[in-house]
């Protein structure tokens, strides 16, 4: 079945720790992009990609880093600049049209220990 | 300023009966899309209905439809025969600078909407 497959579920983080989480899709999409999620919030973009090896920061990127290495892969590291981390991580994917919807993955919850 | 503002932190409904879920949005920009998404407690967001600035009609899609008022600025989403399925979060979102190419995935979502239905 195509999709975008995320992990882990659950995450936890140390202090001064960076973690990575994991996004893949099969869907052959060009575009890839990184939402965060506070409890009882809407969505906030933090990185996007369009291309193979390169990507743009959206609006709360600070404490956050991407790779886009392979069409299929966008890992996003949460870095310990991130200060407030726990959310929840959607990673989505798109083909480059102006209306088309976003796929998006089943989610990583990142919480601190 | 906020670009999507859903008044309704959370909703009521019988079910069988149709339900409206209330967006504005705020853009000067002429060419934009609006979008509305379902967020079940498993956490996976669903797309359920677009709404294009230019569409000369309101989308439908099966049960659910779009109330597009453009002057009013406001993309209300209705869901006839409510089912106990549709309990959820709903989301609305909107795409700005469609003409422009570099807008694509960027959506605004506004806070959301918890719909609770009852049998």
């Amino acid at each position: 079945d195509g999709g975008i497959t995320q992990s882990p579920k659950y995450l936890f983080r140390k202090e001064g720790q960076n973690v990575t989480l994991s996004c893949e899709q099969n869907l052959n999409h060009d575009a890839m992009y990184w939402y965060r999620q506070d409890p009882g919030q809407g969505l906030r973009l933090i990185y996007y990609s369009q291309i193979v090896n390169d990507f743009q920061k959206g609006d709360i990127a600070e404490g956050y880093s991407v790779s886009r290495e392979k069409k299929e892969s966008f890992p996003l590291t949460v870095t310990s600049a991130q200060k407030n981390p726990t959310a929840f991580y959607l990673c989505a994917s798109s083909i480059l049209s102006a209306n088309e919807k976003l796929f998006f993955g089943s989610g990583t919850q990142l919480s601190v220990l | 300023a906020q670009k999507i503002t859903q008044t309704q932190p959370g909703m009521f409904v019988q079910e069988k009966e149709a339900v409206t879920l209330d967006c504005t949005y705020d853009t000067s920009d002429p060419s934009y899309g609006l979008f509305w998404y379902k967020q079940p407690s498993s956490g996976e967001m669903i797309f359920l209905i677009y709404q294009g600035s230019y569409d000369q009609q309101n989308a439908t899609e099966g049960r659910y439809s779009l109330n597009f008022q453009k002057a009013r600025k406001s993309a209300n989403l209705v869901i006839s025969a409510s089912q106990l399925g549709d309990s959820a979060m709903y989301f609305c979102a909107m795409r700005e600078g469609l003409t422009g190419g570099t807008s694509y995935g960027k959506l605004t979502f506004g806070q959301g909407t918890i719909l609770t239905v009852h049998p």
